[in-house]
């Protein structure tokens, strides 16, 4: 079983400051993390991902997580908020190795609204 | 640089009705997915298709029909809509049936209101 809980449902910061959106999973298999990102009326589009090369993963915009096996965690940070920013953020786990049929799973957080103020 | 296209982007419907929702992607990809996004609900699987030719359950199917027309073409299908179908509906794909590391390509959504 796999599962991912994303900490914070609203999340508020000013222009120019730290942003950091926090994402914790379980996962029987090792898992492989994604973080995506959604416009307000749009599709999600890929921030970053980890496959169990570097921990520290680096995406677009950016953005950075880091994959910490020992927190089960996978939080995603930026130095400096932008006013482009403002979305919602989704964190997604997905079952490791190839897995035919219905084993197939990729399971989503509940999402993260990220708000950026002037 | 077209990737998931999905239509109607907006749609009303009567409880009752039936209608499709198409989904194509020119990425050729392997899989190709749908979804529904629910406010406070993430993103949950209703059906997906690993190859052409072949199609499988996810979470929630129930009310649901999906065809996989060929390698690009995925469609979803509610054969009497009820008002529980509201919802925002993503197709999305991806190159292999692998849970490590294939990136998944989301279409812009389809708005769907069942009144």
């Amino acid at each position: 079983a796999q599962s991912v809980t994303q900490l914070d449902s609203h999340v508020s910061v000013s222009e120019g400051t730290p942003v950091l959106l926090r994402c914790n999973y379980s996962s029987s298999y090792s898992p492989s993390l994604f973080w995506y990102v959604q416009h307000p009326n749009k599709g999600l589009q890929l921030l970053l991902k980890y496959t169990s090369a570097a921990t520290l993963v680096k995406g677009i915009n950016g953005f950075e997580a880091e994959f910490k096996k020992s927190e089960t965690s996978f939080h995603l940070t930026k130095p400096s908020a932008h006013m482009s920013d403002a979305a919602e953020y989704f964190c997604v786990v997905s079952k490791k190795g190839y897995s035919g049929g219905s084993n197939y799973k990729l399971t989503f957080g509940k999402g993260t609204l990220l708000t950026v103020n002037p | 640089n077209a990737g998931v296209t999905q239509t109607p982007k907006f749609q009303v419907l009567k409880t009752g009705q039936s209608m499709t929702l198409q989904c194509a992607q020119d990425m050729n990809h392997n899989s190709m997915y749908w979804y529904r996004q629910d406010p406070g609900m993430g993103l949950r699987l209703i059906y997906y298709s690993a190859s052409e030719g072949t199609t499988d359950k996810g979470e929630v199917p129930n009310g649901y029909n999906v065809s996989r027309l060929n390698k690009r073409e995925f469609s979803l299908r509610l054969e009497s809509a009820a008002p529980s179908q509201t919802s925002v509906y993503f197709c999305a794909s991806s190159p292999l049936d692998r849970g490590s590391g294939n990136t998944i390509y989301f279409g812009e959504g389809s708005w769907l209101t069942v009144v």
